[in-house]
């Protein structure tokens, strides 16, 4: 079973609908990331979570809200979908226990979100 | 800011010929560099890193070397497989928060038998 899951894979929805984006992870990691891949700009960081208490803005945070339900558990809202917000969305998780950045950082296989 | 450049694809070969992605990188600290690999329809996966000057990350055949001289860290691999086909990410650690990654923009590895 994969470690970093994210649900749904596919998700078609119109401009102005709310929509959640869900991941889980069974690493037991306490840091997890929220990004959005764009065709020539690589990977943006929205939102990230150090433990279930800690949540910081990223790059592009504006237009998402996050919520860190539990260690494992790790959603992404859109509260008004618009057709920018058209993409690939990436979680993922690392070790806090090193407490760098030289730890690996594990993906999720990716929501691919279309905002018609 | 901190950024990465990497060189923009497709990078096309033939199996078996050599590879170099050019990937450079302004930092105002001591970032560890990365290279992530992204195959079709899955996430991004780690394929090296280095942590600091002179350092070789090495995985799959593939090989890095942090130049800091030359601010550099191209990926290398001496004989490419079909199976290497992937876009390949340069990445490094936020020289003000050691917890963020920043990455380029990918380079689109296609090899043909």
């Amino acid at each position: 079973d994969a470690d970093v899951t994210q649900t749904p894979r596919n998700r078609i929805t119109k401009t102005g609908k709310r929509i959640m984006l869900e991941c889980s992870q069974t690493k037991g990691h306490d840091r997890m990331y929220w990004y959005r891949q764009d065709p020539g700009l690589g990977l943006r960081l929205i939102y990230y979570s150090f433990d279930v208490k800690d949540i910081n803005k990223g790059e592009i945070s504006d237009g998402y809200s996050v919520s860190r339900q539990a260690q494992a558990k790790f959603s992404l809202s859109l509260e008004s979908a618009i057709p920018n917000q058209t993409a690939l969305y990436f979680c993922a998780t690392s070790d806090a226990a090193s407490g760098r950045a030289t730890d690996t950082q594990y993906f999720g296989p990716g929501t691919r979100l279309t905002v018609l | 800011g901190d950024s990465v450049t990497q060189m923009e694809g497709p990078v096309t070969l033939s199996e078996e010929a050599f590879l170099t992605i050019n990937c450079t990188y302004t930092a105002t600290g001591y970032p560890s560099l990365f290279w992530y690999v992204q195959y079709p329809g899955e996430g991004l996966q780690l394929l090296l890193k280095a942590t600091k000057a002179d350092d070789k990350g090495s995985n799959k055949g593939f090989e890095a070397t942090y130049r800091k001289e030359t601010t550099s860290f191209h990926l290398e691999k001496g004989s490419v497989q079909v199976s290497d086909s992937a876009v390949y990410f340069c990445a490094l650690s936020d020289s003000y928060n050691t917890d963020k990654l920043i990455f380029g923009t990918g380079t689109r590895l296609q090899v043909f038998p």
